[in-house]
């Protein structure tokens, strides 16, 4: 099984601070590595696919970065509706695994 | 617009079984996979297994192979989630989800369905 360590498990930022989220794969996954962001009490929402691609309608802040097994998703000026956990899925195995998520506390 | 809607919570006895509905609305339902994702204590976020409503073709993660089936009507644009045998540890937020292929992303999720196995 491939796994998926996501660091930090939380982090504290204030307005307009630029922030990073990283996500190891125990294996290379190529670029099959995607973002979410989960508000309390919401389902998650894509952010960011295939390791860089942004979702449609997602603010331009966000930027994902990296191939084969490091990760990274960067906010350049953090908002605070980004206040949220973060998650990485990989989907190159057959069990799509999702990484532990990051409390981000704006 | 595209859009996900999942049946409502549930409150189960272990032992018993529970079929989760997601209807889709917005798009052609036929022609995009959907997957079933499960959330325990609001964190762990868990891919339980996809299926192409098109042709019936699911797959499952090996952690979920043979304790869940994944089926789907394009009749009425609707895929299902059964879960057999309950337990207290299935208690959990189920989501679909609408994915573009067996690896691909998922986007937009449904509202998630709570189930509660409690004796």
């Amino acid at each position: 099984d491939i796994q998926m360590t996501q660091s930090p498990s939380s982090l504290s930022a204030t307005v307009g601070e630029r922030v990073t989220i990283t996500c190891r794969a125990s294996q290379g996954i190529n670029a099959y590595l995607n973002w979410y962001q989960q508000k309390p009490g919401k389902a998650p929402k894509s952010l960011i696919y295939a390791a860089a691609t942004l979702q449609s309608g997602v603010p331009s802040r966000f930027r994902g970065t990296g191939i084969g097994t490091e990760f990274s998703l960067t906010i350049s000026s953090v908002q605070p509706e980004d206040s949220a956990v973060y998650f990485c899925q990989e989907t190159y195995s057959a069990s799509c695994t999702f990484g532990r998520g990051t409390v981000l506390e704006i | 617009e595209v859009q996900l809607v999942q049946s409502g919570a549930e409150v189960k006895k272990p032992g018993e079984s529970l079929r989760i509905s997601c209807q889709g609305s917005g798009y052609s339902f036929g022609k995009f996979w959907i997957a079933w994702v499960r959330q325990l204590s609001g964190k762990d976020l868990e891919w339980m297994g996809i299926i192409y409503p098109g042709d019936a073709n699911a797959r499952y993660s090996p952690s979920f192979q043979g304790q869940v089936t994944i089926s789907a009507d394009t009749s009425n644009n609707t895929a299902y989630l059964q879960l057999n045998s309950l337990k207290a540890s299935d208690s959990a937020m189920y989501y679909c989800a609408r994915g573009y292929g067996v690896d691909s992303w998922f986007d937009p999720w449904g509202q998630g369905t709570l189930v509660t196995v409690s004796s």
